[in-house]
This record gives C-alpha cells, sequence and structure tokens, in this order.
C-alpha cells in the first residue's frame, strides 16, 4: 500500500503558484520523498526528491516539515500543460509505491 | 536521441491468447520496471529487474513472466492466466543508484493492451 496521502483532486488559475500537499506520517528516518507527475496517457515524469532539506530545481520546490511527516510541492508559476496527476511517493526499498495522487487542473 | 520505446501503442488479443509486450532501451540503464496502471489508479508493479539475467516479482505478479536476457531489453508476457488483463501498461528504467543514492526512473510510453 502506498504510504502517503494527497488530496484527490485541485485547480489552480494559470501563473499561480500550485502548492499540493502530501501526508507521510509513517515515514521512516532514511526514506525520501519522490513526486512525480503523469499528463493524460503517458508514462510518469519525475520532478524532484528530498529528504530532510528544501529543494528546488528547474520544475518545482519541495518543503518538508521538520518532522517530515508531511510535504509540499510548489509549482511556482503554473502553466496549462502542468495539468497532469502528481504522485508522492516515499521509496520503499528498491521499488517505488503509487498512490492515487493529486490530479491538478490549470485553468485560464 | 536515448530513450524508453514501448511497441505497439495499443494492442488487441484475444481472451485465452498469450501477448509479448516490447520494452527496449539505449540509456545503459541497469534497472528496469513494469508497472500495470487501471483507469483512476496509479501503478502498480509487476516485475523488475535490476541486472541482465535476473528479476524479482512486484506487486502483481500472477499472470504474467519477464525475462532480461539483453541488457537493454526487458519483454514482458501477459499470459492467459491473468483474469483481467485489460490495462495500460508502462515499462521504465533507472540507473543503479550508487552510495545510496537515488536514480529517477524515466517511463516509456506506455502500451494500452485490451483483451476482447
Amino acid at each position: 500500500d502506498a504510504k502517503t496521502t494527497q488530496p484527490t483532486s485541485m485547480d489552480c488559475a494559470e501563473g499561480r503558484a500550485a502548492n499540493l500537499p502530501c501526508n507521510h506520517s509513517t515515514i521512516s528516518g532514511n526514506e525520501y520523498v519522490y513526486w512525480y507527475r503523469q499528463i493524460h496517457s503517458q508514462g510518469p515524469q519525475y520532478i524532484i526528491h528530498g529528504l530532510k532539506n528544501n529543494e528546488t530545481n528547474e520544475m518545482a520546490s519541495l518543503i518538508i516539515t521538520e518532522d517530515r511527516k508531511s510535504s509540499t510541492l510548489i509549482l511556482p508559476h503554473a502553466t496549462l500543460r502542468d495539468t497532469a496527476v502528481y504522485y508522492c511517493i516515499v521509496k520503499d526499498t528498491d521499488k517505488l509505491i503509487f498512490g492515487t495522487g493529486t490530479r491538478l487542473q490549470v485553468f485560464p | 536521441d536515448g530513450g524508453i520505446t514501448q511497441s505497439p501503442k495499443y494492442l488487441f488479443r484475444k481472451e485465452g491468447q498469450n501477448v509479448t509486450l516490447s520494452c527496449e532501451q539505449n540509456l545503459n540503464h541497469d534497472a528496469m520496471y513494469w508497472y500495470r496502471q487501471d483507469p483512476g489508479q496509479g501503478l502498480r508493479l509487476i516485475y523488475y529487474s535490476q541486472i541482465v539475467n535476473d528479476f524479482q516479482k512486484g506487486d502483481i505478479a500472477e499472470g504474467y513472466s519477464v525475462s532480461r536476457e539483453k541488457k537493454e531489453s526487458f519483454p514482458l508476457t501477459v499470459t492467459s492466466a491473468q483474469k483481467n488483463p485489460t490495462a495500460f501498461y508502462l515499462c521504465a528504467s533507472s540507473g543503479v543508484p550508487a552510495g545510496g543514492s537515488y536514480n529517477e526512473q524515466f517511463f516509456g510510453p506506455g502500451t494500452r493492451l485490451t483483451v476482447l
């Protein structure tokens, strides 16, 4: 079973920041948090990952709470092409366990 | 261009027939994976292989078989024993992590299998 909980769906206006929350209250000390996204009928795409510290790359920022029980993926300026299902994953050994994710709809 | 290819994109088969899905990568990755996705659901791991001539069962391996004779190829056979084979099948690959660091998984475009 997935070790994360995410809202089923979210909306965001184009150009605004999209903040996608994830709860992972049972995460253990050496487990990373990963984010992937899947645009309709395509393979998932890696976005970002982190352990304790906040992370930023060209796609997004990842904010992890100090107790590591939750995190937030931030898309700073959402575009229509960011409409997708976003998966928050806590890595189980060498396998990725996908939940049902958050369906983000970016509207004009 | 480097990447993962899956063919065909759409596949139709009659019930009771075995069918083999192709997955090829030219990324020089050691690890390869097969996932199944049903409508509105996340991905579930079928089989994975971290090195040539070796593979492990994932969470839903029953009714499926794989082989890993070459580094770049990881074909999946959906057998007649799979009770509900109609689904979207995704193949992925990754480099083997070094020193505990994580290597992202790269996914192919998927094959949509429909069993009639």
